[in-house]
C-alpha cells in the first residue's frame, strides 16, 4: 500500500537543543500529521496540516513545536528547544482528505527521538 | 471529550482459532468514526478497518470484521482463523465528526499468536 517514510529512524540529541524531523507523506495526499507515542502508551495527537496551514493542535503541540512543508518537500516538526518529556516516538502520517476512504491515515514507522 | 479505552493489555491464541480485542469509546458527538489499526513488530503502523456510526451493518474486510454495539458504546475486532503474522500491537481509534481532523487512540492490545 502507500508508504509514509520518515527519517531518520532514531535521533539522539542533548537538552536544548533544535531537532527537526522528517516525514515524506504519500505523494498525492493532501493532509499531515503528527502523533507522539511515549514508550508503553498511546499513540496523542500533535497536529495535523492541510495547505500550507495548521488546522489543529492539542496541547501537546507546545510553543516549542512548529510544523511546515516548504515547496512540497518534506513535511518537518521542528522542535527548539527540546526538553527530557519531548523523548517519545514520533509518528507522521498522511490523508487523501477527510471524509469516507480519503481520509484512512497512512502512517510512518516512526522517529525514537531521545533527548539526553 | 472523547476517550477511546482497551482494556486488554495482552492476548494470546493458538494459530487458526479467532480472537476477539475489545474497545468502548465516548464521545458526545453523533456522529463519529472508529478504526482499528495494528503496529507490527518493526514499528509499522496499517489501518486495517472502520466503522462509520451512522452504518448499522458490522464492516468486514478479509479475515477482520468489526462487532459494533452503539448502545454500548463498543466496537470490538474479530479476527478469524489468526496466522502468526497477525502477532502485532492493534489500537482503536475514533474521530468524531465535530473534531476535525484528530484521531483519538485507545492504548493498545498485544496479540500472540502461537503455533
Amino acid at each position: 500500500g502507500p508508504k509514509v517514510l520518515q527519517i531518520p529512524s532514531h535521533q539522539i540529541i542533548d537538552m536544548g537543543q533544535m531537532v527537526t524531523l522528517n516525514c515524506d507523506p504519500v505523494s498525492n495526499h493532501l493532509y499531515f500529521y503528527w502523533y507522539k507515542q511515549i514508550l508503553g502508551q498511546q499513540m496523542e495527537f500533535l497536529v495535523n496540516f492541510y495547505n500550507g496551514k495548521v488546522m489543529e493542535k492539542s496541547k501537546l503541540f507546545k510553543d516549542q513545536f512548529s510544523v511546515e512543508r516548504p515547496d512540497g518537500s518534506y513535511f518537518t516538526l521542528k522542535i527548539q528547544p527540546t526538553a527530557l518529556e519531548d523523548s517519545a516516538v514520533y509518528f507522521c502520517a498522511s490523508s487523501l482528505g477527510l471524509g469516507g476512504s480519503a481520509e484512512t491515515l497512512y502512517f510512518g514507522s516512526g522517529t525514537r527521538l531521545t533527548v539526553l | 471529550a472523547q476517550k477511546v479505552t482497551q482494556t486488554q493489555t495482552s492476548i494470546s491464541v493458538m494459530e487458526k482459532t479467532t480472537v476477539t480485542m475489545d474497545c468502548v469509546y465516548e464521545t458526545q458527538d453523533s456522529s463519529y468514526f472508529l478504526f482499528w489499526y495494528k503496529q507490527t513488530a518493526s514499528g509499522e503502523i496499517v489501518f486495517l478497518i472502520r466503522q462509520d456510526s451512522y452504518k448499522k451493518e458490522n464492516a468486514t474486510v478479509g479475515h477482520y470484521s468489526l462487532n459494533f454495539q452503539k448502545p454500548k458504546s463498543s466496537i470490538g475486532l474479530i479476527i478469524t482463523a489468526t496466522q502468526i503474522e497477525d502477532s502485532a500491537v492493534y489500537f482503536c481509534a475514533m474521530r468524531e465528526n465535530n473534531a476535525g481532523a484528530k484521531l483519538t487512540f485507545g492504548g493498545g492490545t498485544r496479540l500472540t499468536v502461537r503455533p
